[in-house]
């Protein structure tokens, strides 16, 4: 079975500047997730899709940030314009469900942001 | 809103040592669950917990869930190399959201 895809792997950009990155979830997950994992500290959920709606987006700061997931498939995360303090690993989740008595999340490799 | 916070940031042990990490709510969880992150990798699930006083076992790994489901701990028995990493719990109380601790980086010496 495959994982949970997300691309880029790394990208480096300078302040004020606008960068997207991409999730595919495993095949046949309803639930989607968006974490920032800044240096040190343990993930902070950004916004939780099920299917094509949102379910919990408190943390994500709507100013500058944005996601979605279209076709309750893949998503996109996008941040325009980036400051310093952006930076950190963006990591894509996801899981069968988002209630039951096990709602494993998968996590994929995550894409590490610089911004200079 | 919901805090999770885990003891100790760091630990250093010998091989052959064991380890635990702490792991406290400031509210009340549905449930609570574990999960093992290598550097420079991403977070792999390892258990979850529902019930209050709950035990279970992987191995050489032991977790545990407070009778006021507001606690959790994690037991590693005589560690390995194979060991190292963070070890993170995430609490769900009301709703959806994941809150996940910090961490606790364990670190084995041979």
């Amino acid at each position: 079975e495959a994982g949970v895809a997300q691309s880029p792997r790394y990208k480096i950009i300078e302040k004020r500047q606008s960068v997207a990155f991409w999730c595919n979830p495993i095949s046949g997950h309803a639930t989607l997730y968006w974490y920032q994992q800044i240096l040190g500290q343990g993930p902070k959920l950004l916004i939780q899709f099920q299917n094509n709606g949102v379910v919990d987006d408190s943390q994500l700061p709507k100013d500058r940030f944005s996601a979605e997931r279209l076709k309750g498939v893949d998503s996109t995360l996008k941040i325009q314009p980036a400051k310093l303090e952006d930076s950190a690993v963006y990591l894509c989740a996801s899981s069968l469900m988002a209630s039951g008595s096990t709602d494993t999340q998968y996590f994929g490799p995550g894409t590490r942001l610089t911004v200079l | 809103g919901q805090q999770v916070m885990q003891i100790p940031q760091y630990q250093h042990v010998q091989e052959g040592e064991d380890f635990t990490t702490y792991c406290n709510s400031s509210t009340t969880l549905s449930n609570i669950q574990w999960y093992k992150q290598r550097p420079g990798g991403h977070p792999v699930f390892l258990i979850q917990l529902v019930k209050s006083g709950e035990v279970k076992k992987q191995k050489r790994l032991t977790f545990q869930f407070g009778e006021a489901k507001k606690n959790s701990s994690l037991h590693i028995t005589a560690t390995q190399t194979t060991d190292v990493g963070t070890y993170f719990c995430a609490g769900r109380s009301s709703g959806y959201a994941l809150n996940f601790g910090k961490g606790t980086s364990l670190l084995v010496t041979p």
